[in-house]
């Protein structure tokens, strides 16, 4: 596709359900993010994937949240028993290679709504 | 560690006046800069960035930032502002020190540009 793509564009989930958020970015890019933007704030950092694997992901707030990129596209970020500190806008990006190109290419996020 | 701070939460200028939002920032090491936009139901899009060299950096739709090293800033600026620039800005800082997916963003500076 043209662009970065997440779905669904909106999540509305009851407390302690599972969630998964997709993110398929723009072929070609090795690099992968996945923020997270609440209300009023910027992006804050969860993790990045170079190719596979997970790069860094020191940004995940606790262990409810995981993140997989099986065969270096398409990403899923997954939460486990949801919180309602966890309604934000979540957001994925792509770039090339990092390090050497610095750009990110962002998606139009997925709101979650947890009630 | 790395941060960013937007001092400025609105910044409202007339349509042909001379716009400027607002960045500074903090790293262990090197910086790598960036600035950010955010139209309404839109995902971020890159407009400039600074790695190295030239301190005077040219972007997207006419923007320009300086990188000011002793005062650690990198204000961005249009020398002439249309309306359709009314949007949501945020700079970011890429800490060389740190991983290559790790950016830090600024909480935002809402701009507002009157006819």
């Amino acid at each position: 596709g043209a662009g970065v793509s997440q779905t669904p564009s909106n999540k509305v989930t009851e407390k302690g359900k599972y969630v998964e958020l997709r993110c398929d970015p723009i072929s070609g890019h090795t690099a992968l993010y996945w923020y997270r933007q609440s209300l009023g704030q910027g992006p804050e950092f969860l993790i990045y994937f170079q190719g596979t694997g997970a790069a860094d992901d020191s940004g995940l707030p606790n262990d409810r949240f995981f993140a997989v990129r099986p065969e270096g596209s398409v990403s899923t970020l997954k939460i486990q028993r949801t919180e309602r500190g966890d309604s934000a806008v979540y957001l994925c990006a792509s770039s090339l290679t990092p390090g050497v190109d610095e750009k990110l290419f962002f998606g139009s996020g997925t709101q979650l709504s947890v009630l | 560690a790395q941060s960013v701070a937007q001092p400025e939460d609105q910044v409202n200028v007339a349509e042909g006046n001379p716009l400027t939002v607002k960045c500074t920032y903090s790293v262990s090491g090197n910086p790598y800069l960036f600035w950010y936009v955010q139209y309404p139901n839109r995902g971020l899009q890159f407009l400039l960035k600074y790695i190295t060299g030239d301190n005077l950096v040219k972007g997207s739709y006419g923007f320009e930032a300086e990188f000011n090293k002793s005062q650690t800033s990198f204000h961005l600026k249009k020398p002439s502002a249309l309306v359709s620039d009314s949007a949501l800005y945020f700079c970011a800082v890429r800490d060389t020190t740190d991983s290559w997916g790790k950016f830090q963003f600024g909480a935002g500076t809402q701009v507002v540009v009157t006819p």
